[in-house]
């Protein structure tokens, strides 16, 4: 079935290092792709989206390219802050699906210390 | 603020309490939705509404009764609750809920959730 595969957390980094979280799917066709983050006491916020294979998606410094032949999204920055210290969330969109069928990866918690 | 405003932010019920979560979006949007978030478990859908009618149920127990008397106000009705039901519910709007529209047009956006305690 279709699913949503991401690295276990925490991560934590300091301050400027380099960042990657892994997110890895499954699902017929070929799904839109997206990273959610979730700052603390608040909700989901679109990060960025990748429509398309070999797509890139990028905001505020982080980037994630759509990579059809290994099924994977993985989120990349590199020089994280502390004001990164959140919750991000890995999902896909299969085609012609409405945002409703999201599905969504269980989240990576950061942690940035200074 | 995001346009999608939660009301409680936090609520502690009894077993045996009757209790409602709000919530409202002013960006004109026509599709709203409630989404559940607990600890270490991927975000699960409960309701999906598009204009007004009820489009998705994903096998939400009935103690969960979900209400939109119009395209900016969609309510989550709480009774006989268990602890299990303990979490986070998120609600979310994107001007369209269908499969019919652009990409663009379903891009969710969240409330920052009502944290739910069930004693």
């Amino acid at each position: 079935g279709n699913s949503v595969t991401q690295m276990e957390g925490p991560v934590t980094l300091s301050e400027e290092a380099f960042l990657t979280i892994n997110c890895t799917y499954t699902a017929t066709g070929y799904p839109s792709l997206f990273w959610y983050v979730q700052y603390p006491g608040e909700g989901l916020q679109l990060l960025l989206k990748a429509t398309k294979a070999d797509d890139k998606g990028s905001n505020k410094g982080f980037e994630a390219t759509y990579r059809k032949e290994t099924t994977s999204f993985h989120l990349e920055k590199g020089s994280v802050q502390v004001s990164d210290s959140a919750v991000y969330f890995c999902a896909h969109l299969n085609y012609g699906g409405s945002q409703g069928n999201l599905i969504f990866g269980k989240g990576t918690k950061l942690s940035v210390k200074p | 603020e995001t346009g999608v405003t939660q009301t409680p932010r936090h609520l502690v019920m009894g077993m045996t309490n009757k209790k409602s979560l709000k919530c409202e979006q002013h960006l004109g949007h026509n599709a709203m939705y409630w989404y559940k978030q607990s600890a270490k478990k991927p975000l699960e859908l409960m309701f999906v509404y598009n204009f007004k009618e009820q489009t998705e149920n994903n096998s939400v127990p009935s103690r969960f009764s979900p209400e939109c008397p119009n395209s900016s106000h969609l309510f989550l009705h709480l009774h006989t609750l268990q602890p299990e039901d303990s979490a986070l519910y998120l609600c979310a709007s994107s001007q369209d809920g269908s499969n019919r529209g652009s990409w663009g047009a379903n891009v969710l956006t969240f409330g920052a959730g009502s944290r739910l305690t069930v004693l």
